[in-house]
């Protein structure tokens, strides 16, 4: 069965600073990776996937994540925080054999940035 | 494009009612997604349709959720009848063809039971 562990419910980071959003994940064969962040109100938005190639992930508003496949890890990062990067962030996972698109997505971390 | 459109943004409904919850997918997009999000259980997967076909419904949570695609621009979630614990927010996405893994949400649909 595929999951993924988002193992904080919320991460505080002083503006400029650097952040790492953790996600963990467990799937049979090879996984495809995703962000989403959703701002209040709102649905997901995209942020990055992993489908293969280049461990290291670059997506939208300066975020990246790395892939490392022998910690089946897929942590989120940004050199230096914004205010307005305050949301939740949602990892998640879809194995890339299976026949079926059914995406399991972690419970969520809440992002705050502090001024 | 307009992005995935969902009506109504927010339903308050009493236990029993039944409940019709509609999404207008991105033009183009052969798949769409139906979730629930609730503190409890975070995102839940409820069913996908590609090319208007329901493939995996394993995630409705019981015979009182029905969901349609009557063609590749709308679909419908129903609840009938409606339960307190169904209280959530319903989100639908879509995404395009085979290749493509990014999905777009809509804005959320908002149900109360009370």
């Amino acid at each position: 069965a595929q999951s993924v562990a988002q193992p904080e419910d919320q991460v505080n980071v002083a503006e400029g600073n650097p952040l790492t959003v953790k996600c963990t994940y467990s799937v049979s064969g090879n996984p495809y990776l995703f962000w989403y962040v959703q701002y209040p109100n709102r649905g997901l938005q995209f942020l990055l996937k992993y489908i293969t190639g280049d461990n290291l992930v670059k997506g939208s508003y300066g975020f990246e994540a790395e892939f490392n496949k022998s910690q089946t890890s897929f942590h989120l990062k940004k050199p230096s925080a914004l205010v307005s990067d305050s949301a939740l962030y949602f990892c998640a996972v879809r194995r890339s054999t299976s026949g079926t698109y059914k995406y399991i997505f972690g419970t969520g971390t809440r992002l705050k940035v502090l001024a | 494009d307009a992005g995935v459109i969902q009506s109504p943004r927010h339903e308050v409904t009493e236990m029993g009612q039944e409940v019709t919850l509609r999404c207008k997918p991105i033009s183009g997009h052969d798949y769409l997604f139906w979730y629930r999000q609730t503190m409890m259980r975070g995102l839940e997967l409820l069913i996908y349709f590609n090319n208007n076909v329901p493939i995996d419904d394993s995630g409705m949570p019981e015979d009182r959720f029905s969901a349609k695609m009557p063609n590749a621009s709308f679909s419908t979630l129903k609840i009938q009848p409606s339960e307190p614990r169904d209280s959530a927010v319903y989100f639908c996405a879509s995404r395009e063809g085979e290749t493509q893994e990014t999905q777009y949400f809509g804005p959320g649909t908002r149900l109360l039971v009370l």
